[in-house]
Formats: structure tokens, C-alpha cells, sequence
């Protein structure tokens, strides 16, 4: 099983652009989930999904917006891209989402805004 | 305010030796706490998941214990190696079932 694959691994955007990250799970997990990491942030959560159709905003869901079309995608786009969401983007999926289930991540996708 | 906090400077020890991490929280109630290990440039990798009403897990060299009267999560790799030098995460769901909150981790370094 290849788990959770993000594509691209790495970016490179000018400010004002716009991308799509993809996620693709193939565990049939329901719940889907897109985090950033920054030095000293630790992991915040931007959106999350609880199924096919559903998205929901996280902690951090400014200038980013999610789609779940399909149970196993999905999908993280920049409207217009900032300096401040230079970042490490991590998807992440679980069978539930009680707490009670391990995550299993994506390798990242390293995104620089310049 | 709710956090969780993890040990900020970086663990240093030798092969062999017994590995501690703490994770402490303040304000939760969690149902479940979860460790995770996350090597550089990589995906943070679940290891163990203790519900509130274990004291303790083992899982061949890695043992947690969560004591919920001390708001407190003991991470532990006994016989360690030089492959266990990673960064440690401690995460604990808060409440909102769909959410876990996570702590910044601890760097872990075993020296041979």
C-alpha cells in the first residue's frame, strides 16, 4: 500500500499565484486532513474533511481552500499566494476522528513563496 | 490557556541507554494521547496510542504511560540506538473529537 501521497514534493510560487496540492489516500480512510508546519508553530491544522463531499475549517484556514470530491483526494489550492504561507504542507488521513486512531502523514510538500 | 508542552531542548544519550520524553498538558481532558516520531524532511509516523483509562502501553521497545491525575505522558525507548535519533510528537485530542491538538516535540539524539 502506498498509504498518503502528496504531490508536488516541492514549489516554488511568486506572490499572487495560485496552486493545488493533492493528497490521495488509498487506506479508505473517511477522515482527511491538511497541516503546515513551521519552526516553533509546531503542526496547525487548516482544513479537514470527514468524508466524501464535507470540508471544514481548521485553526489556521486563511488564503487556503479544500476540496473532497472524491473520498480518496484532497485537495489544498492558494487562492494568491503570500510570503507567510511559505511553509511544509502535510496531509494526513485516519479511519475516524475521535482521537482514537492513529494519523498516517504524507512525505510534504515544501512550499516557498517568494 | 490550554497548551501542550513537550521538553524543548534536544535529548542527548548514549546507545544503549533507556530514552525518556515528557509530554505535559494543562486544560484537557483528553480521551487519548498519541506519539508520533518524525524524521527530518519526512511526515511525522504514528507509534503508540494509550486511552485515559490505561496507565500504560508497550509496544516492543517503546513503552508510554499516561497519568491523567498528573496531566502527563512518559515516552520511553529502553536499549536505544542510533536509529532512534528522530524528533518525538506528542498529540492529544481536545475535546472537539475531530481535532488533535499537537505538542512541538522533543529532538532525540543517541550517540553510539
Amino acid at each position: 500500500n502506498a498509504g498518503v501521497t502528496q504531490t508536488p514534493k516541492f514549489r516554488v510560487l511568486k506572490t499572487g499565484q495560485s496552486m493545488t496540492l493533492l493528497c490521495a489516500q488509498d487506506m479508505n480512510h473517511e477522515y482527511m486532513y491538511w497541516y503546515r508546519q513551521d519552526p516553533g508553530m509546531g503542526l496547525r491544522l487548516i482544513h479537514y474533511s470527514v468524508g466524501e463531499g464535507t470540508t471544514a475549517k481548521g485553526e489556521v484556514p486563511d488564503g487556503y481552500n479544500v476540496s473532497r470530491l472524491k473520498k480518496q483526494n484532497f485537495l489544498l489550492g492558494l487562492e494568491s499566494a503570500a510570503p507567510s504561507q511559505t511553509s511544509v504542507y502535510f496531509c494526513a488521513s485516519s479511519l475516524a476522528g475521535t482521537g482514537g486512531y492513529g494519523y498516517t502523514f504524507g512525505s510534504g510538500t515544501r512550499l516557498t513563496v517568494v | 490557556s490550554q497548551k501542550i508542552e513537550q521538553n524543548s531542548e534536544a535529548l542527548n544519550i548514549q546507545e544503549g541507554k533507556t530514552a525518556t520524553l515528557t509530554c505535559n498538558y494543562t486544560n484537557y481532558s483528553p480521551a487519548y494521547l498519541q506519539w508520533y516520531r518524525q524524521d527530518p524532511g519526512r511526515g511525522p509516523v504514528f507509534l503508540l496510542l494509550i486511552r485515559e483509562n490505561e496507565k500504560e502501553k508497550r509496544k516492543e521497545r517503546l513503552k508510554v504511560t499516561f497519568d491523567t491525575t498528573l496531566k502527563q505522558s512518559l515516552f520511553h525507548i529502553t536499549a536505544s540506538q542510533p536509529a532512534d535519533s528522530a524528533t518525538y510528537l506528542c498529540a492529544l485530542n481536545a475535546g472537539n473529537n475531530r481535532k488533535l491538538i499537537w505538542g512541538l516535540g522533543t529532538s532525540l539524539a543517541v550517540n553510539p
